[in-house]
């Protein structure tokens, strides 16, 4: 089945430093959502992109859909503490009638104060 | 109100029990799904009713069982589940899933274990 790749799996940075975690499909994207998963939690929707090349910003948060409708990031411009959580990227699968979402293996972000 | 909510937040059952889990919303939304996540991995999308009508069987065992009794309620009935079954179910919402891809609204959880 369609598969999509996160990277890195983890990362851990220190308060005030930048994040950033990718997403890579195989197959051309009609669109691409990201959702926030805290520790404990459950996925809250952060943002959806639908045009090639787009651009986004949420406060500290950039999210990017690449030119080609492949891939797309998700930077964090100085941690905080509140950023602890697994970012997923997701996106529309099957094919059908009925739309679905696939989900990205997920980069779980550590924070350190 | 942008809430989905879930019952019971933790279940511990044996494996010849019967049990179900619920979830509710009261946005008038039209699509719903059950997702299973296991720990360190992606939620794994079960089923989606559209319109109250079951739209996806992700191929799920027949011992997880359905039910949209109207627009706001969705059901799992679980039977003779496994161990592996043990998990975190999640009910989602959306505002439709027949036309453009909405964002998802999801519950809490059930923490189920199965002993």
């Amino acid at each position: 089945g369609q598969q999509v790749m996160q990277i890195p799996q983890y990362q851990h940075v220190q308060e005030g430093e930048d994040f950033t975690t990718y997403c890579n499909s195989s197959t051309t994207l009609s669109n691409i959502q990201w959702y926030k998963q805290r520790p404990g939690g459950h996925p809250v929707f952060l943002i959806q992109l639908v045009k090639s090349g787009e651009v986004k910003k949420q406060k500290r948060l950039t999210f990017q859909f690449g030119e080609a409708k492949k891939n797309s990031s998700l930077h964090i411009t100085a941690t905080q503490t509140t950023d602890v959580g697994t970012y997923f990227c997701a996106v529309k699968g099957g094919g059908g009638a009925t739309n679905k979402l696939i989900f990205g293996t997920g980069t779980l972000l550590a924070v350190q104060p | 109100d942008t809430e989905v909510t879930q019952t019971p937040k933790h279940l511990v059952m044996g494996m010849t029990n019967k049990k179900s889990l619920k979830c509710e919303q009261h946005m008038g939304h039209r699509a719903m799904y059950w997702y299973k996540q296991k720990a360190k991995k992606p939620p794994e999308l079960m089923f989606v009713y559209s319109y109250e009508k079951l739209s996806i069987n992700e191929s799920v065992p027949s011992r997880f069982s359905p039910e949209c009794p109207n627009s706001s309620l969705l059901n799992l009935h679980l039977h003779a589940l496994q161990p592996e079954d043990s998990a975190l179910y999640l009910c989602a919402s959306s505002q439709t899933a027949d036309r453009n891809l909405y964002e998802q609204y999801f519950g809490p959880g059930t923490r189920l274990t199965v002993t």
